[in-house]
């Protein structure tokens, strides 16, 4: 059974216009939700945490959270070459403890 | 704030040799560290789980006699990767959780492992 799962993708989307990274996770009891940028080459970076359902929004990027539907989003706004990247969405599964489950992330291309 | 650092970044070895990988946490304590293994065009893979003054916690599959590991302090974690074969050459990434967030984890910049 998968516990997180991505579209892997590639997503293309022009310079400008709004990512959409989604992600859906098997554990309805999880409570932190992560969203992880990683270059090629590179390790993960942080971008943002999302605890609760809604939205929270931190610069060009918003995480959506939907507990009941077991969801978990990164919309990027105003897409940047620089935007491209491997998407990371990490959820902390119960039975892992403290440790993060990561998806096996989504291939975002911006094109300018 | 939250940096972690590895050294080496890069390292190449004999096939037989072991390797120290290190993992530190710059400015904060980390209670807890993360050991994971990425192979090209793969996922993140958590190997274990290491908690100061502890003993780690191995993932199922991961070998806790070749891959040791040592948490000795509230900032350093190391791995060491024994007899190393081809077959381990991998992207090695430590994390640490901040003891001011119950689950962020912050990644070092990664050891690229090549054996040959």
């Amino acid at each position: 059974q998968k516990e997180v799962e991505q579209n892997s993708g590639p997503l293309s989307v022009p310079e400008g216009a709004i990512a959409s990274l989604n992600c859906t996770y098997s554990d309805r009891g999880s409570q932190s939700f992560f969203w992880y940028r990683q270059y090629s080459g590179k390790s993960p970076e942080l971008i943002m945490s999302i605890y609760s359902n809604g939205d929270k929004e931190d610069g060009r990027f918003t995480a959506q959270l939907n507990k009941a539907s077991q969801y978990v989003s990164l919309l990027i706004r105003d897409s940047q070459p620089s935007d491209s990247a491997t998407y990371l969405c990490a959820v902390n599964i119960r039975q892992a403890g403290t440790a993060l489950i990561f998806g096996k992330g989504t291939t975002l291309s911006v094109s300018s | 704030g939250a940096v972690v650092s590895q050294h080496p970044s890069w390292v190449i070895c004999k096939s037989g040799t072991s390797v120290k990988i290190e993992c530190r946490s710059l400015d904060f304590q980390a209670t807890t560290m993360f050991w994971y293994r990425q192979f090209p065009k793969q996922s993140l893979m958590l190997m274990a789980t290491s908690n100061e003054g502890s003993k780690a916690t191995y993932e199922q599959g991961v070998e806790k006699d070749k891959f040791l590991i040592n948490h000795a302090s509230l900032t350093l974690s190391t791995l060491t990767v024994t007899s190393a074969h081809p077959e381990d050459s991998s992207f090695y990434i430590c994390s640490a959780r901040s003891g001011t967030s119950m689950y962020e984890q912050y990644f070092g910049p990664g050891t690229r492992l090549t054996v040959t």
